[in-house]
Formats: structure tokens, sequence, C-alpha cells
């Protein structure tokens, strides 16, 4: 089956300072992966996304994200933490099943970022 | 342009009373997910459409969920005989589904809570 798996429920960091949200995958095949946040009360936003081509891949709001087939992660990252980043970030992967493209998620990784 | 409208945005209901929730995804999209998000589990895959096809309901936890989309477009998640641990935010996504890798546009959510 094709999984994410989160291993932090909680990053800190200070603003300014660079940040990372882990995320590794487990799937059979070439992975469909994504990174989602959502703000509270509000629906997911999504972030980027890796298809195929560049492992390195630029998205939403100065976040980006490397893949790396090696060690089978997909970890997000930013330069420089705002404190409007904070919020509930999610990993996911294109679930192969039956006919659908449905999206299995990690469990969510809680980023709060202080000033 | 409008995104994925859900309503109502909380709803709150006795122990084995049925609801109905509602998706408007955006225009022209054909794939359409529930998704149900929990303190307890995550995000979990509920149920896709996609054009006329069948759906995919691989996702839904009991016979005592179901869901419907009427024209290609509004779809309506009913739970019948609604238990406690029924409680959670339901969150609909759409994709125009040019390929695996589009993203999924989330809508904001319905809260449900069951007394």
């Amino acid at each position: 089956a094709q999984s994410v798996a989160q291993p932090e429920d909680q990053v800190n960091v200070a603003e300014g300072n660079p940040l990372t949200v882990k995320c590794t995958y487990s799937v059979s095949g070439n992975p469909y992966l994504f990174w989602y946040v959502q703000y509270p009360n509000r629906g997911l936003q999504f972030l980027l996304k890796y298809i195929t081509g560049d492992n390195l891949v630029k998205g939403s709001y100065g976040f980006e994200a490397e893949f790396n087939k090696s060690q089978t992660s997909f970890h997000l990252k930013k330069p420089s933490a705002l404190v409007s980043d904070s919020a509930l970030y999610f990993c996911a992967v294109r679930d192969v099943r039956n006919s659908g493209y449905a999206l299995n998620f990690g469990k969510g990784t809680s980023l709060l970022v202080t000033p | 342009g409008a995104g994925v409208s859900q309503s109502p945005s909380n709803k709150v209901t006795e122990k084995g009373k049925d609801v109905e929730l509602r998706c408007d995804p955006i225009s022209g999209h054909t794939a359409l997910y529930w998704y149900r998000q929990s303190l307890g589990q995550g995000l979990e895959f509920l149920i896709y459409f996609q054009g006329n096809s069948a759906p995919d309901k691989s996702g839904l936890p009991s016979d005592r969920f179901s869901a419907e989309r009427t024209g290609g477009s509004v779809s309506t998640l009913t739970i019948q005989r609604t238990q406690q641990e029924d409680s959670a935010v339901y969150l609909c996504a759409s994709s125009p589904l040019r390929g695996g890798g589009d993203e999924q546009f989330f809508g904001p959510g319905t809260r449900l809570t069951v007394l």
C-alpha cells in the first residue's frame, strides 16, 4: 500500500530560522507526493507536489521540498520561517487503488514559529 | 474563481439521527472526493467520484455512509443512524483529473458533532 509517515507531531522554530518538516514514503512504483497546509478552522491548501523531474520542487509561500529516492523522503523546507507559517502540515501520497487518485495522508505535523 | 464550498459548516445532531452534508466542487472539475478528519484517525479517504463512472466506495467505514453526485457536480454525503464516533470534520475536494498528478482543492469542511 502507498503510505507516508511524518515522524514529528510538532516542530518549533524561531522566526527567521530555516524550517524542515519531515516526511518519508513507502510506495510501489513511482510516487506522486504532495504537501498540504491547514490553518485553524480551514480546509487544506495545496503547497507543492512531486510527480517527476527535478528533485527540488518549489511551491507556494516560499516553501520547497526535496525528493530523495534513496532515503524515500520528501521533506518540506523553507529558508526563513514566518510566524504566519504556523499551521498543520500534511504530507500525502497518491493511492493507486482501483480507478481513483485518492490521497493517503500522514498524521500531520504542527509547526509553531515563535517571534 | 469560486473554490469548493461545503454546507453546513457546523452540524450538531443527536445519536441515531440521519445527516446530509453537501459539497459544491469547482466548476469543471470531474473528480470529487470525500475525506474525514478526526483526532484519532487523521485524514481518511471515504469515497471518490469521477465523471459518470461508478464511485469508488472503498473508504466508507460502514453501510450507514453513502454518497451521491448529481449531474456530475454537487455531491451529498449521507450518514444514517449517526453514532458518536462519526463526530469529525468532513472534507470535500475536487480536481480536474487531467492525470494522477493533479492536486486536489479542498473545501472548508463540515464539522459534525454527534451528541
